[in-house]
């Protein structure tokens, strides 16, 4: 089946540090890929989405500047958690789809922590 | 608005007892209706979906879930539950690709001897 792999599973940093998230699909191509975010025991809450070669729509409340978002491939996208401060320690997860009759398939996760 | 809403936040099932857990939605045009499972620190698992058709889905692991447009629910049962079950279950509804999903707060699955 189609799998989305997620790198790195575990990053801690500290304070400051810029750090970035890989999201890819490893057997399909994603036209839209999308980023959540995780807060311990909560819901995932969208944060944008991400289409192949155009810019990434953010959520409202979402600070563009800060979690910078690049869908240069149809395999790929990364998340980069500018100068990461530990409110922004949580567990993000990316997915991507291809098409409209397939699921979104997840990734396994990113766990920040921010020190 | 468009959301989704999971009544019970935590449930508690004796080994070989059934399950149901329930979802709620909220969406303005055709939903596309789905089941997670996510085991802590892991990433998430789809165990069934519905899009169109038979309003009874059958999914990986024993799940089931039942589509009632006139409720606005997509129930999950499990005739027997294992241990492994127990876990964090999550409901999400979308449309087709390129939206988002829109997720229920979660519910936690424990399971007793």
């Amino acid at each position: 089946g189609a799998v989305v792999s997620q790198h790195p599973s575990w990053v801690i940093c500290k304070s400051g540090t810029s750090v970035k998230i890989e999201c890819r699909s490893l057997d399909f191509q994603a036209t839209t890929m999308f980023w959540y975010r995780q807060f311990p025991k909560q819901s995932l809450m969208l944060m944008a989405t991400s289409n192949e070669g155009s810019k990434a729509t953010y959520e409202q409340g979402v600070e563009k500047d800060k979690f910078l978002i690049n869908h240069a491939s149809l395999t790929l996208s990364t998340l980069t958690v500018t100068s990461a401060h530990p409110e922004d320690s949580s567990f993000y997860i990316c997915s991507a789809s291809s098409d409209s009759n397939q699921p979104q398939h997840f990734g396994d996760g990113t766990r920040l922590s921010i020190l | 608005a468009q959301s989704v809403t999971q009544p019970d936040i935590h449930i508690t099932v004796s080994e070989g007892a059934s399950l149901e857990l329930r979802c709620n939605y909220s969406y303005g045009a055709t939903p596309y209706l789905f089941w997670y499972v996510q085991s802590p620190g892991q990433g998430l698992q789809l165990l069934l979906k519905y899009f169109s058709g038979d309003t009874l889905v059958q999914g990986i692991k024993g799940f089931e879930a039942e589509f009632k447009r006139s409720q606005s629910s997509f129930n999950l049962r499990k005739p027997s539950v294992h241990w492994s079950d127990a876990a964090e279950y999550f409901c999400a509804v979308g449309g087709q690709a390129g939206t988002a999903l829109i997720f229920g707060k979660g519910t936690t699955l424990s399971v007793s001897s």
